[in-house]
């Protein structure tokens, strides 16, 4: 079964540039999440998806951040314009439904450096 | 609000031994999980193990397991017969139960096995 997958894996760009990031969950998986980890912290969610449609994006910097689900299948997250602070790795997990039962399965993160 | 802590911020250990780790967490929940999660240089996130609140039992898997404290909201991983990829970071993370549950992380702890 192949994992979630994530591109591209490394990405500089200059503060007040636009990035996108993409996320191809795991085949079936109706739920699917956005973390931002930091350097020396751990990951905090941004966004979590249930098929197309937001559950919860009460911690996305709507002034900046983006994030969507179109077909209920891949996603993409995007940045515009970025500061210095969003340097960080951005995570995707899915899980075959919401809820504490199910396992997150995360994907190998994409490594944001802001210069 | 649920946080999650852990105070060591790094750990070593020599190979075949047993160490143990770390982590407290505040809520008002009854009923919840608790995770630990590893990540290991440069690759993603797997879950190690997971603890459902209401059961006594502690969690235990192969060489992994658990203490866990309800009362003190104490949530410690024991790895024993540490091996060499057993290196990586290690975080311990919350959930309370029901659809719109959603993880809360610790700052992690980088776990370091020496031959």
């Amino acid at each position: 079964e192949a994992g979630v997958a994530q591109s591209p894996r490394y990405k500089i760009i200059e503060k007040r540039q636009s990035v996108a990031f993409w996320c191809n969950p795991i085949s079936g998986h109706a739920t699917l999440y956005w973390y931002q980890q930091i350097l020396g912290q751990g990951p905090k969610l941004l966004i979590q998806f249930q098929n197309n449609g937001v559950v919860d994006d009460s911690q996305l910097p709507k002034d900046r951040f983006s994030a969507e689900r179109l077909k209920g299948v891949d996603s993409t997250l995007k940045i515009q314009p970025a500061k210095l602070e969003d340097s960080a790795v951005y995570l995707c997990a899915s899980s075959l439904d919401r809820g504490a039962g199910y396992e997150q399965y995360f994907g190998p993160g994409t490594r944001l450096t802001v210069t | 609000a649920q946080t999650v802590t852990q105070s060591q911020p790094e750990m070593s250990v020599q190979e075949a031994e047993t160490v143990t780790l770390s982590c407290t967490y505040d809520t008002s929940e009854s009923n919840y999980y608790l995770f630990w999660y590893k990540q290991p240089p440069s690759r993603q996130m797997i879950l190690v193990i997971r603890q459902e609140a209401y059961k006594q039992q502690n969690a235990t898997e192969n060489r992994f397991s658990v203490n866990f404290q309800k009362a003190a909201k104490s949530f410690s991983l024991k790895i024993s017969d540490s091996q060499l990829g057993d290196t990586a970071m290690y975080f311990c993370a919350f959930t309370s139960t029901g659809a719109n549950s959603k993880l809360t992380f610790g700052k992690g702890i980088t776990l370091s096995v020496r031959p």
